[in-house]
């Protein structure tokens, strides 16, 4: 079965850093992009970054409210994707999800998340 | 970034009844690029259609999707219990994908 898990979230202060981990099982994590969408309480939904595979080059791109703050890494030997969140803001309290990304055209352009995990929620209070 | 409106924000209905959820796209959505997303407390958000009216693996055909290449209608066409959630559209043609604001589907 294809699965998503996310781990890391918890309390932390302003202008602290987090990371947040998200565990693949069930497909070969290297073949696909992986995203981080976020979800504010009481809000809709905020795709936050992603990450290629690296078929694709592994690079990654950012929303304007996080980038140069937040980091989108892999370790494919692991089977895990990163969200490394530094100079944290009271506005990035979220629950985060991470996604499977796919582009069946395979023009590294359309990607829509086809799985989903649980998420994990972050806070950021004094 | 491309504004994606969804109306109404909330719809009341009861099981056995048709939804009719709406997306409007402040310009053109390139290449079909739409997807519906269906979230539920607690639980993993789950893909309904892609490609704007491509079922997900598994998602039953009363959910359809049609429109474009700004206006998008996802329809539920009898709604069952378990049908009662939040649901998001989202563009994926331009960069960065943008989500709408949701409608959330409640048990009138």
């Amino acid at each position: 079965e294809v699965q998503l898990g996310e781990s890391g979230g918890g309390l932390v202060q302003p202008g602290r850093s987090l990371r947040l981990s998200c565990t693949a099982s069930g497909f070969t994590f290297g073949d696909y992009a992986m995203s981080w969408v976020r979800q504010a309480p009481g809000k809709g939904l905020e795709w936050v970054g992603f990450i290629r595979s690296k078929g694709y080059g592994g690079t990654t791109e950012y929303a304007a409210s996080v980038k140069g703050r937040f980091t989108i890494s892999r370790d494919d030997s692991k089977n895990i994707a990163y969200l490394q969140m530094n100079s944290l803001k009271t506005e990035d309290t979220a629950v985060y999800y991470c996604t499977r990304d796919i582009d069946p055209r395979g023009f590294d352009i359309y990607y829509y998340m086809d799985v989903w995990g649980k998420g994990t929620t972050v806070t950021v209070s004094s | 970034e491309i504004v994606l409106t969804q109306s109404p924000d909330t719809l009341s209905l009861s099981p056995g009844e048709r939804a009719t959820l709406s997306c409007r796209a402040s310009q053109s959505v390139s290449s079909s690029s739409l997807a519906w997303y269906q979230l539920k407390p607690g639980q993993a958000p789950r893909l309904l259609i892609y490609g704007v009216s491509t079922r997900a693996t598994g998602i039953p055909d009363r959910f359809s999707g049609s429109g474009s290449p700004t206006d998008f209608t996802l329809t539920i066409s009898r709604l069952e219990p378990e049908d009662f959630a939040v649901y998001y559209c989202q563009q994926y043609g331009s960069s960065p994908r943008t989500f709408g604001q949701g409608t959330k589907v409640e048990i009138k």
